[in-house]
């Protein structure tokens, strides 16, 4: 699986946009991107993946480079609630060895603030 | 919405007992997994199953075992607890399918091993 690099930790105000950024430059072309946040006392949920092209749900937005060799996932409008650790995730979506094991890195603490 | 659900959040233990921690989901999902987290490790899978009676070691299975009798239920058990096994343990569970990698998380089982 492709490694991930994500910054340590990032603050952002409560009602603006938070661009959590990712690279993955060792990305193969069948392998997805994953992102999941953990709240402090809770487990990992998962908030939405994609293979190239832009993908949003109703808790986010990601965006993946033409060259996929990043993504940056957006939180449109913070709130208190989205303190967490968010992590990125680049795994095959399907196949035969370890069987749907994510590797959850260090991840980015993001803190929002009123 | 997709249940994951842990029998205890937070559980205290002798060293040398035998603990038993229980998970349950209500997808209908066929894997199901356990993993530790411990600070400065992040996640670690111990051990995951993809049906029933079928088990498979993740990448830290010394000292624990898993049962898998039912679909919906997956169970890790501490043999001999030891105070090392001291850690928050993670219950997931997804699809065997290419959605194979959105998991789904209990709340997690605090364990402590005196």
């Amino acid at each position: 699986d492709a490694k991930t690099t994500q910054p340590t930790s990032m603050d952002c105000a409560e009602g603006r946009a938070a661009n959590l950024p990712c690279n993955h430059s060792t990305i193969s072309g069948n392998e997805y991107v994953y992102w999941y946040r953990q709240i402090h006392s809770q487990g990992p949920q998962y908030i939405i993946h994609g293979l190239k092209n832009n993908e949003t749900n109703e808790m986010a937005s990601l965006i993946i480079t033409e060259d996929r060799k990043s993504s940056t996932l957006i939180l449109p409008h913070a709130t208190l609630r989205d303190t967490a650790v968010y992590y990125c995730i680049v795994r095959v979506a399907r196949s035969t060895d370890s069987w749907g094991k994510l590797q959850f890195g260090a991840g980015t603490q993001v803190v929002v603030t009123p | 919405d997709v249940k994951v659900t842990q029998s205890s959040r937070y559980l205290v233990k002798r060293t040398g007992e035998k603990v038993f921690l229980e998970c349950v989901q209500d997808m209908d999902h066929e894997n199901m997994f356990w993993y530790r987290q411990d600070p400065g490790l992040g996640l670690r899978l111990i051990y995951f199953s993809y049906d029933v009676k079928m088990k498979e070691k993740g990448d830290i299975p010394e000292g624990y075992s898993v049962s898998r009798e039912k679909k919906e239920r997956f169970s890790l058990i501490l043999e001999s607890a030891s105070t090392n096994q001291t850690s928050m343990y993670l219950c997931a569970s997804s699809f065997d399918s290419i959605a194979k990698n959105i998991q789904y998380f209990g709340a997690g089982t605090r364990l402590s091993v005196l």
